[in-house]
């Protein structure tokens, strides 16, 4: 099993700052990474795949990088809207997720 | 546009069988893959598995000898069934599509409770 590993657990953003969240494979995943963001009671949303290609309809604010084993998600600068959990998930095996990084407001 | 919604039972006994429907809507259930995913209150998200729409199936190894999916193309639903549930087994359960059968999940339902009680 692959473990990914996100952080910080909590990130706090003040409104039109940039956010950086990170995320950790315990052994590489290629580009076979993907970046959802789910928000109180909904179901995650699909992001990024293959590490940096943004999903249909996400907003170019959003961007994804790296390879291997060390993944980064920005949002370039928040919206209001973007204040949720985001979880990373790899799919170079079967799939697994991490834990989440929430990002509140400063 | 796609849609996925979980439908089935919201309480169920410990040692029983979890059973849950996906119907798909807004789109074609052939040639996708489609899976089920699952989130404990509070915590992070758990594959379950996944299945082809010719039946195909590939689950988690960690729940594969209490999981059985199963695909209805005629009514353009998927099932999920967890036999020998116990309160670790309560979350929210989602349905996803799985658009390209690598393992990435887009959309998903809106997910539905289950709990684990007597």
């Amino acid at each position: 099993e692959t473990v990914m590993t996100q952080s910080p657990a909590t990130l706090s953003v003040s409104p039109g700052e940039r956010a950086t969240l990170s995320c950790r494979a315990s052994q590489s995943v290629s580009i076979n990474l993907a970046w959802y963001q789910q928000k109180p009671g909904q179901a995650p949303r699909l992001l990024i795949y293959g590490a940096s290609t943004r999903a249909t309809g996400i907003p170019a604010r959003f961007s994804g990088s790296g390879s291997g084993t060390e993944f980064t998600l920005t949002i370039s600068s928040l919206q209001s809207e973007d204040f949720a959990v985001y979880y990373c998930q790899q799919y170079n095996d079967w799939p697994t997720f991490g834990q989440g990084t929430k990002v509140e407001i400063k | 546009q796609v849609q996925l919604q979980e439908s089935g039972p919201g309480l169920v006994k410990p040692s029983e069988t979890l059973s849950l429907i996906c119907t798909v809507s807004g789109g074609s259930i052939n040639n996708y893959y489609w899976s089920w995913i699952r989130q404990p209150a509070g915590k992070g998200l758990e594959w379950i598995g996944r299945i082809y729409f010719t039946g195909s199936t590939y689950y988690n190894a960690s729940l594969k000898s209490r999981v059985t999916m199963t695909v209805d193309t005629s009514k353009t639903q998927f099932s999920l069934k967890l036999s020998s549930v116990t309160a670790a087994d309560t979350a929210v359960y989602y349905c996803a599509r799985d658009p390209d059968g690598i393992n990435r999940f887009d959309p998903w339902g809106q997910g539905t409770l289950v709990t684990v009680s007597s």
